[in-house]
């Protein structure tokens, strides 16, 4: 199994800033993910994060917007940029361990004012 | 694109009662999974189904792969309190061939309420 550290856990913050959120997994994973959470709503996948290499966003989402790394095989940040109120919403680190098994660190539920 | 859609929306039922949550993809699907995530939580992987017509249980939770690989279920008989949360079907939007480094598309999910 695989234990994921997620920080901040909470923050407000206000409009037009920027927030990152660092993700730390306590073992080697091969694959990473960022997904968003609006209020009361499904996930959506933003990214795949790649070791050493540019992350692959999914439509919608813009590495101007969403600017992520991976410096290496276990940790990764997903930086929120220009926040507006729309923004608002739990970021999931997501990893996938070598039995393909997906888990899900505890989530960043940010708020912006 | 691939699309997941679970119904209902929202389940209320009183406690003892049985539960069930249906999933359907746009897509075959190479395995299908469900999580659960509690009030305020964060999703938790439930289990995996892969191969057509596959029924695993879990305790109280039964969980069915479609023949056809493209709907599932997931029942909960005699719920408890401690069921309460959304659950949530997901499936691989992309695997690759060796079946590993996929990444997920949910459905929207199922919140369930029991009444003690």
């Amino acid at each position: 199994s695989a234990v994921i550290s997620q920080k901040p856990s909470r923050d407000i913050c206000q409009r037009g800033t920027s927030l990152t959120i660092q993700c730390q997994v306590d073992s080697q994973v091969t694959m990473m993910f960022w997904y968003r959470q609006q209020p009361g709503q499904s996930l959506t996948l933003i990214a795949t994060a790649n070791q050493g290499s540019e992350a692959t966003y999914e439509s919608g989402f813009v590495i101007d917007k969403f600017p992520i790394s991976r410096p290496n095989l276990t940790f990764s940040t997903l930086t929120v940029s220009n926040m507006s109120p729309e923004d608002s919403s739990i970021y999931l680190c997501s990893v996938e361990d070598l039995g393909n098994t997906i888990y899900f660190g505890e989530g960043s539920w940010l708020t912006v004012v | 694109g691939q699309q997941v859609m679970q119904i209902p929306q929202y389940q209320h039922v009183q406690e003892g009662e049985d539960f069930t949550t249906y999933c359907n993809s746009s897509t075959t699907l190479s395995n299908i999974q469900w999580y659960k995530q509690r009030p305020g939580g964060h999703p938790v992987f439930l289990i995996q189904l892969v191969k057509s017509g596959e029924v695993k249980k879990q305790k109280r939770l039964t969980f069915q792969f479609g023949e056809a690989k493209k709907n599932s279920s997931l029942h909960i008989t005699a719920t408890q309190t401690t069921d309460v949360g959304t659950y949530f079907c997901a499936g691989p939007t992309s695997p690759n061939s060796g079946g590993s480094n996929y990444k997920l598309t949910f459905g929207k999910g199922t919140l369930l309420t029991v009444n003690p």
